[in-house]
C-alpha cells in the first residue's frame, strides 16, 4: 500500500509566479490535511479538507492561497502570486476517519527567488 | 494560544544518557499521537495513546497518557545518534492538533 505521495518534492518559483502542490494521499483515505513548516520550527496547519469539501481551513492565510480536494485525483494546494514569505516545506497528510491518526507525505519544499 | 505545550524545545545529550519529553493540555483528547520528523523528511508516527494512564513501549520508547487524558509523555532509554529528530505530539480534538515540538540531538 504506497504512501501519501506529493510533488513536485523541490519547486522554485520567481515571486509573483503561482505553485501549485499535489498530494495523493494513501488508498482507502479520503480526509487531507495541509501544513507548513519553517526551518527549524514545527507544523502550521493550514486546511483540511474531505472529498470535494473543505472542512476547516481556519489556518489558511485569507489572500492568495487556496486548496481542493476532487472527487477524482489529488488534493491540490494552490499559492498565487507567490512572495519570498511563501518560502517553507509544506506537508500532507491523510487519514481514514476524521479523528484518527494522520500519515504524512515528504513534503515539498517551495523556494521562492 | 497554543492548545499544545511541548518542554523542553530544544534538548542536546550524550549517546547513552535517559530523557523525558513532556505534552501538556489543558483540554481533553481522545486519543493522542507521537510522531518523529527527520531533517527533509516527513513526520513519522510512532504511537497512538488513547485510554488515560496507558503506557505503550516501542523498544527504548516509552509513551504514557496521563490519567486525565490532557498530557503525555515520551522516555527514551539509552539515546542514540539515531533517535535525533524533531518529536511531535499531536491530540485529536475534532482534528489532530500538533504541539509545539521538542528538537532532539543526541551526540555520538
Amino acid at each position: 500500500n504506497a504512501g501519501v505521495m506529493q510533488n513536485p518534492r523541490h519547486l522554485v518559483r520567481r515571486r509573483g509566479q503561482e505553485a501549485r502542490l499535489r498530494c495523493s494521499p494513501m488508498k482507502g483515505h479520503s480526509h487531507v490535511y495541509w501544513y507548513r513548516q519553517l526551518p527549524e520550527e514545527g507544523l502550521k496547519f493550514m486546511v483540511y479538507l474531505q472529498k470535494e469539501n473543505i472542512i476547516d481551513e481556519s489556518g489558511m492565510p485569507k489572500e492568495r492561497f487556496s486548496a481542493e480536494f476532487p472527487k477524482e485525483g489529488p488534493s491540490i494546494l494552490r499559492i498565487q502570486q507567490v512572495v519570498r514569505g511563501d518560502s517553507a516545506a509544506y506537508f500532507c497528510a491523510s487519514s481514514p476517519l476524521r479523528e484518527s491518526e494522520q500519515y504524512f507525505g515528504p513534503g515539498t519544499r517551495l523556494t521562492v527567488t | 494560544t497554543q492548545l499544545l505545550e511541548q518542554s523542553p524545545q530544544f534538548l542536546s545529550i550524550q549517546e547513552g544518557e535517559n530523557l523525558t519529553v513532556y505534552c501538556n493540555s489543558s483540554s481533553v483528547f481522545s486519543s493522542l499521537q507521537w510522531y518523529r520528523q527527520e531533517p527533509g523528511e516527513g513526520p513519522v508516527l510512532l504511537v497512538t495513546v488513547v485510554t488515560g494512564g496507558e503506557v505503550k513501549k516501542l523498544k527504548r520508547l516509552t509513551f504514557q497518557f496521563g490519567d486525565a487524558r490532557k498530557d503525555s509523555s515520551l522516555h527514551i532509554t539509552a539515546a542514540q545518534p539515531g533517535d535525533t529528530g524533531l518529536y511531535l505530539c499531536a491530540g485529536t480534538l475534532g482534528r489532530n492538533i500538533f504541539g509545539t515540538g521538542t528538537r532532539l540531538k543526541v551526540l555520538a
